[in-house]
């Protein structure tokens, strides 16, 4: 258990469903990154947020949505869902940013839009 | 933007043999770091770079940092079953975002 929580771990929904992701980041850290995983794209990075406020913003379409709460935990919406939507996402924590520990993943939750 | 190419995209050795993967940017890196993912895993951590032409070891694994901060190598000697997965190189920027490459995958043959 690396002490990042996600939920669900598996979801199957049809297209043009909306799900919403959920994140617990490890003990003190106050960032909290997600990533979408599929075959061909590798690790792309999506959001971050750091103590409630948003960081950084990578190649997030405007379907996605994310936010983090005042206990610090995060959820990445997602709406409309399309067939290639489906992948794996991962959240991670740190606790602050650019810190030499790495991130810390979670297990992720695989999507699969049908 | 920031881009981070990763070669090879997929290496098969035969136990015992020696393996590297290397990281390359065109553009000064940040930090690197590495991550190794298993199969149907997460990525973990393994090392973090921040000086030029560093190297560092963990057993079997050694990391360098370019002297230009332009790339960056891992390799594993003597390779084991265990080492078998993706090996991720990132690169950090000041917020802490990690810009991954694609990764290289290891399969390695008892």
């Amino acid at each position: 258990d690396s002490g990042v929580t996600q939920t669900p771990k598996h979801l199957i929904t049809a297209t043009g469903q909306r799900v919403t992701l959920r994140c617990s980041p490890r003990s003190g850290d106050l960032s909290v990154y997600w990533y979408q995983q599929s075959l061909d794209q590798g690790l792309q990075f999506l959001i971050q947020y750091y103590n409630g406020e948003e960081r950084a913003k990578g190649n997030i379409l405007e379907r996605f949505s994310a936010q983090q709460f005042p206990d610090l935990h995060s959820e990445l919406n997602l709406s409309s869902l399309e067939l290639g939507d489906s992948a794996l996402y991962f959240c991670a924590s740190s606790v602050g940013t650019g810190e030499i520990y790495g991130y810390t993943f979670g297990s992720g939750t695989r999507l699969t839009v049908v | 933007g920031q881009q981070v190419m990763q070669i090879p995209q997929y290496q098969h050795v035969q136990e015992g043999e020696d393996f590297t993967t290397y990281c390359n940017s065109s553009t000064t890196l940040s930090n690197i770091q590495w991550y190794k993912q298993r199969p149907g895993g997460h990525p973990v951590f393994l090392i973090q770079l921040v000086k030029s032409g560093e190297v560092k070891k963990q057993k079997r694994l050694t990391f360098q940092f370019g002297e230009a901060k332009k790339n960056s190598s891992l390799h594993i000697t003597a390779t084991q079953t265990t080492d078998v997965g993706t090996y991720f190189c990132a690169d950090s920027s000041n917020t802490g975002k990690l810009i991954f490459g694609q990764g290289t995958t290891l399969q390695v043959k008892p």
